[in-house]
């Protein structure tokens, strides 16, 4: 089974609605974060968490929300769609035992706003 | 000007060429990351670096510290090879800075 998840893998959805993305994991990890991907960008931080009472804005949370239910659980809502919000979503996870940071990232999810 | 670039941005090449593809940063680093995306969208991580060199199986990744440059080389590479490479640098105690990538694509 994969380590990081995220549900749906795909979603279409029509502007103005609320929808969540949720994520989990079965690493351990205490960080977990969100990305979003746009074709010719790099991905960039919407959220991160570094453990349950930890929640931090990223570079682009405008539109956006999280929260973290539990350490193995993130979920991301839109609280009203809009086009440009149409995006590849990632969640990622990490820790710093050991060392520098890796970060293992999910099977990304797929946004349609019509 | 992006904080990490990477060069080129469209690849194609033949089954069995040696493959380099090129990241330049600007910001200070902990470590650099190059990841694997695939047609289906999921990432993987290959290497992390914060010196010298590192090899898997046919992959070769490199870095100098000092002209803030790394590089990903393929050996005889193939179809499966195909997908889009992306350089992130670890700036910080968390923030990762990602480069565009390299979309690879490997003909039979």
């Amino acid at each position: 089974d994969a380590d990081v998840t995220q549900t749906p893998r795909n979603r279409i959805t029509k502007t103005g609605k609320r929808i969540m993305l949720e994520c989990s994991q079965t690493k351990g990890h205490d960080r977990m974060y969100w990305y979003r991907q746009d074709p010719g960008l790099g991905l960039r931080l919407i959220y991160y968490s570094f453990d349950v009472k930890d929640i931090n804005k990223g570079e682009i949370s405008d539109g956006y929300s999280v929260s973290r239910q539990a350490q193995a659980k993130f979920s991301l809502s839109l609280e009203s769609a809009i086009p440009n919000q149409t995006a590849l979503y990632f969640c990622a996870t990490s820790d710093l035992s050991g060392g520098p940071e890796t970060q293992y990232f999910g099977p990304g999810t797929r946004l349609l706003v019509l | 000007k992006n904080e990490v670039e990477q060069s080129p941005q469209n690849l194609t090449a033949q089954e069995g060429e040696f493959i380099t593809i090129n990241c330049s940063y600007s910001v200070g680093i902990s470590a650099l990351h190059w990841l694997q995306q695939h047609p289906g969208g999921g990432i993987v991580s290959l290497f992390m670096l914060s010196s010298g060199k590192k090899k898997h199986g046919r992959l070769i990744a490199t870095i100098n510290i000092q002209e803030k440059h790394s590089s990903l080389h393929i050996t005889a590479s193939h179809p499966r090879d195909s997908a889009v490479y992306i350089c992130a640098v670890a700036s910080g105690t968390y923030k990762y800075i990602f480069g565009t990538g390299t979309r690879l694509k490997v003909l039979a």
